[in-house]
């Protein structure tokens, strides 16, 4: 079993709202990731760091910022949340390549957002 | 650039028959490719991976794949099917020192009693 976790699992909130999802874990992996995937549809990535200080956009465009302060730690923030942003946020972490193999992703199980 | 798909959108299959999800793949260098599955309102868990070991990946719950470079593929299987496979599978391929996976649109395995 994985070790990353996602709070909250599931959020229902107004329009307008600042929400930050948490994602941790205890792996030590270097690298962190942020997927949208919407009901039934394949993953976009949207956020991901390298390592502590280190954040890069995603393919998809989105609206929410994330921080990497820890290693352990990356949250994603909405500062002023809408009902576009209705999905499922799901956060990833891997671990270094050895030689020309690379690592495979561990997921958190979801955090279901829903903008009223 | 790289990119990979997924064939069949939706796959029915009977319990107890055998089970293939279909993947291909475009790499310009040696890809390394994985399976994931994920169950409703779960995250996505590994089946199994190809780092350029062997072709024919043994994974977890009787699944196995094997990397055909020639066909560009990378196929999932099963002998015989169970209820609890019935879940979303996700194909998957990065490209060595990118750290970035690429995701297939997933296939929605259906097992029928």
């Amino acid at each position: 079993e994985a070790d990353i976790y996602q709070t909250p699992r599931y959020l229902v909130i107004g329009t307008g709202k600042k929400i930050t999802l948490e994602c941790s874990q205890t792996m030590g992996h270097d690298k962190m990731y942020w997927y949208q995937q919407d009901p039934g549809m394949e993953l976009h990535l949207i956020h991901y760091s390298y390592g502590v200080n280190s954040t890069e956009k995603g393919d998809l465009s989105s609206e929410s910022t994330v921080s990497r302060i820890r290693t352990e730690h990356f949250p994603l923030t909405l500062e002023s949340a809408r009902p576009s942003h209705t999905s499922q946020y799901l956060c990833a972490s891997s671990h270094g390549t050895s030689g020309l193999s690379i690592g495979e992703l561990f997921f958190g199980e979801g955090s279901r957002l829903t903008v009223l | 650039a790289q990119s990979v798909t997924q064939l069949d959108s939706h796959v029915s299959v009977s319990e107890g028959t055998p089970v293939l999800l279909r993947c291909n793949y475009s790499s310009s260098y040696s890809p390394s490719l994985f399976w994931y599955v994920q169950h409703p309102n779960k995250g996505l868990q590994l089946l199994l991976k190809y780092t350029s070991a062997a072709t024919l990946v043994k994974g977890i719950n009787g699944f196995e794949a094997e990397f055909k470079k020639s066909e560009t593929s990378f196929h999932l299987t099963k002998p015989s099917a169970h209820m609890s496979d019935a879940a979303e599978y996700f194909c998957v391929v990065s490209l060595s020192g990118t750290y970035k996976y690429i995701f297939g649109t997933g296939t929605r395995l259906k097992v029928l009693a």
